[in-house]
């Protein structure tokens, strides 16, 4: 069964520093892989995703993510960190067969002015 | 893009009373719907998938005469939390999945719920 695991509960950076969120994939077949953003007492918004196409996505609010099948890996960057971006971090995968999403346990992005 | 829309936002009520939840898909059709509930500062938990015009599919350890699941139409999905306690309380949140443009179509997400039993 496909599990992701995001390493790091908690990531503080100052403002303008450079976002890094760590997200590692299970499956030995590389699945559909998403980021999501969830801002208190809200649902989740779709920041990215990654369909098998280019390794390198780009999404909303200047974050992007680089899918690297060598490490199972899809790291969220983020060049320059704003205040707006504090907010829990979720990276999910989509396996084949598989109807719904596998979540990991979510990062919690701080933002230090 | 696509919206989910999901009602109400915040319930409270007394213990003992049943709580409906409607999400609706505004602009595509969901032949797929899911719902999820969140503990505080947890991740998402999967707690059962809503197939149009089909029973829903539980996932294990969640009571499903408890959380009554109905998926009508193309766009509405609706969860009841019956006879709600207070170990009840909790977000929940919905998704859609837009099945037209294929697999590589994302989950998205309504609002959640915030459901708090007195």
């Amino acid at each position: 069964a496909q599990s992701v695991t995001q390493l790091g509960s908690h990531v503080s950076v100052s403002e303008g520093a450079l976002v890094l969120l760590r997200c590692n994939y299970s499956s030995s077949v590389p699945p559909y892989l998403f980021w999501y953003v969830q801002y208190p007492n809200q649902g989740l918004q779709l920041l990215l995703k990654y369909t098998s196409a280019a390794t390198l996505v780009k999404g909303i609010n200047g974050f992007e993510a680089e899918f690297k099948k060598s490490e199972t890996s899809f790291h969220l960057t983020k060049p320059s960190a704003h205040m707006s971006d504090a907010a829990e971090y979720f990276c999910a995968a989509d396996q084949t067969g598989a109807n719904n999403l596998f979540f990991g346990t979510g990062t919690r992005l701080t933002v230090i002015p | 893009g696509a919206v989910v829309s999901q009602h109400p936002s915040w319930v409270i009520c007394k213990s003992g009373t049943s709580v409906k939840i409607e999400c609706r898909s505004l602009d595509f059709q969901a032949t797929t719907m899911f719902w999820y509930r969140q503990f505080p500062k947890q991740s998402l938990m999967l707690m059962a998938t809503s197939n149009e015009g089909s029973k829903a599919t539980y996932e294990q350890g969640v009571e499903k005469d408890k959380f009554l699941i109905n998926h009508a139409s193309l766009t509405l999905s609706t969860l009841t939390v019956t006879s709600a306690h207070p170990e009840d309380s909790s977000f929940y949140i919905c998704s859609a999945r837009d099945w037209t443009g294929g697999r590589n179509q994302p989950q998205h997400f309504g609002d959640g719920t915030r459901l708090s039993i007195l």
